[in-house]
């Protein structure tokens, strides 16, 4: 059973398109991160959380922390191509744990 | 420069023959683990260590060996490769947040291929 659960696994929308995407788990976590990874490289943390209701910023990325802590999203405004890449929760339960990540794609 | 340096970045090799992938921090993290890569499965956890001569498995650690011998060092040893080792391997070092948290700094990665 999958600890992170992300959708969608893939999505394509064209420039200037808002979107949001997932990252669910039936488990309650005392904090959450959200990393982006571009091909042929290795991810790059974009952005902790760590009370429930929370939210934070990051330019056109906005970034929520379920009430219960057992959830999160992350929403883009204004979609650009320079925010293609995948997508990654992650969590430690003990050991660090990611979710397989959501591929967004921006078309021009 | 902060960074997390990793060699190689390519390597193709033979079942059997031993390896050892390096990896380097120069940030003073005290974590550092062993990741790796593939399609539809993820990014899994091998190993990690929590300080100097302080190692745990992860959620995959069958077929793999590390040491912490130095801060800055976190070798992954591959000491029988086989073909179901062929993947994308990243190594991360991390800063603890004031809530716990590990806010890692991944190095370029690994690729692997086992023949």
């Amino acid at each position: 059973t999958q600890l992170l659960e992300q959708s969608p696994q893939f999505l394509s929308i064209q420039e200037g398109e808002n979107l949001t995407v997932y990252c669910n788990s039936s488990s309650v976590f005392s904090s959450l991160q959200w990393y982006r990874q571009e091909p042929g490289e290795g991810p790059v943390l974009l952005v902790t959380v760590v009370t429930g209701g929370e939210v934070k910023k990051l330019k056109r990325l906005t970034f929520q922390f379920g009430d219960a802590r057992k959830d999160s999203s992350l929403h883009i405004t204004a979609a650009q191509p320079g925010d293609t890449g995948l997508y990654l929760c992650a969590v430690r339960d003990d050991k660090i744990i990611f979710g397989k990540g959501t591929r967004l794609h921006i078309l021009p | 420069e902060a960074q997390v340096t990793q060699n190689p970045r390519y390597l193709i090799t033979v079942t059997g023959k031993k390896l050892t992938v390096t990896c380097s921090q120069n940030m003073n993290h005290e974590y550092m683990s062993w990741y790796r890569q593939d399609p539809g499965l993820g990014l899994r956890q091998i190993y990690y260590s929590m300080n100097v001569e302080v190692t745990d498995k992860g959620d995959v650690p069958e077929g793999y060996k590390v040491s912490r011998k130095e801060k800055r060092n976190f070798p992954l040893i591959l000491e029988s490769p086989s073909p179901n080792q062929t993947s994308l391997y990243f190594c991360a070092s991390s800063l603890v947040g004031t809530s716990g948290t590990y806010e890692q700094y991944f190095g370029p990665g690994t690729r692997l291929t086992v023949t």
